[in-house]
């Protein structure tokens, strides 16, 4: 059985351009939940993805983004980044929308 | 809106020492989630919790959960250096569809030989 995977680990991007941030839910789940956790900080949740639907959304811009495919993994894409938008990104896979969430390993972005 | 708070937020304790990590929330939940994570890294699931009256334990960790006073704990027995880390609870609000997880602040604890 397979974990949750993130890719990149680290990313570094520049103010104003965009990034895409990958995810690989664990074998079985079909739920893929996003969450921001800036430095020293509890995660916040973004949104979540249920059979490639939308299920859900914190209190992010519409600048945040998101996809699931048919073999349930999924993308975050963020627009104008700002440099607020530094943190770890961490993806968590369930069963169901209200399934146990496992989570991935992150993924660092840096704006400059 | 559900909020959730930790107390203490930062935690020094000497090797072979009991503690207890305490977990505020402002409103019904049916689902309490408590999460390990060392520096720079993902969060590791420790405990979940789901009805009024839940104890869990775990090595030297101990979980409870009272639904009435909206409290959990995570206790510590003789701590040990390996247990330094930064404790997350995490509440779900009540009948919710969705894994929407409200976290608290996080507890750093550093255990000291």
């Amino acid at each position: 059985e397979t974990g949750v995977t993130q890719s990149p680990t680290h990313l570094i991007k520049t103010r104003g351009q965009q990034v895409t941030l990958r995810c690989s839910s664990q074998s079985g789940h079909n739920t893929v939940s996003w969450y921001q956790q800036a430095l020293g900080q509890g995660p916040q949740f973004i949104f979540q993805y249920y059979r490639e639907e939308e299920n859900g959304r914190g209190n992010f811009p519409p600048r945040f983004s998101g996809l699931q495919f048919p073999n349930y993994s999924s993308e975050l894409n963020v627009n104008a980044l700002e440099l607020d938008d530094s943190a770890l990104y961490l993806c968590a896979s369930s069963l169901g929308g209200a399934g146990e969430a496992f989570f991935g390993q992150g993924t660092r972005l840096t704006v400059v | 809106e559900l909020k959730v708070e930790q107390n203490p937020l930062f935690l020094s304790m000497q090797e072979g020492k009991n503690y207890t990590i305490y977990c505020n929330y402002s409103t019904t939940s049916d689902r309490l989630y408590w999460y390990r994570q060392d520096p720079g890294k993902s969060l590791e699931s420790l405990f979940v919790l789901l009805s009024n009256g839940a104890v869990k334990q775990e090595g030297r960790l101990m979980a409870s959960l009272d639904t009435k006073a909206r409290l959990s704990t995570l206790h510590i027995t003789a701590a040990v250096h390996d247990l330094s880390a930064t404790y997350f609870c995490a509440v779900a609000p009540y009948g919710g569809a969705t894994n929407k997880l409200i976290f608290g602040t996080g507890t750093l604890l550093a255990v000291q030989p």
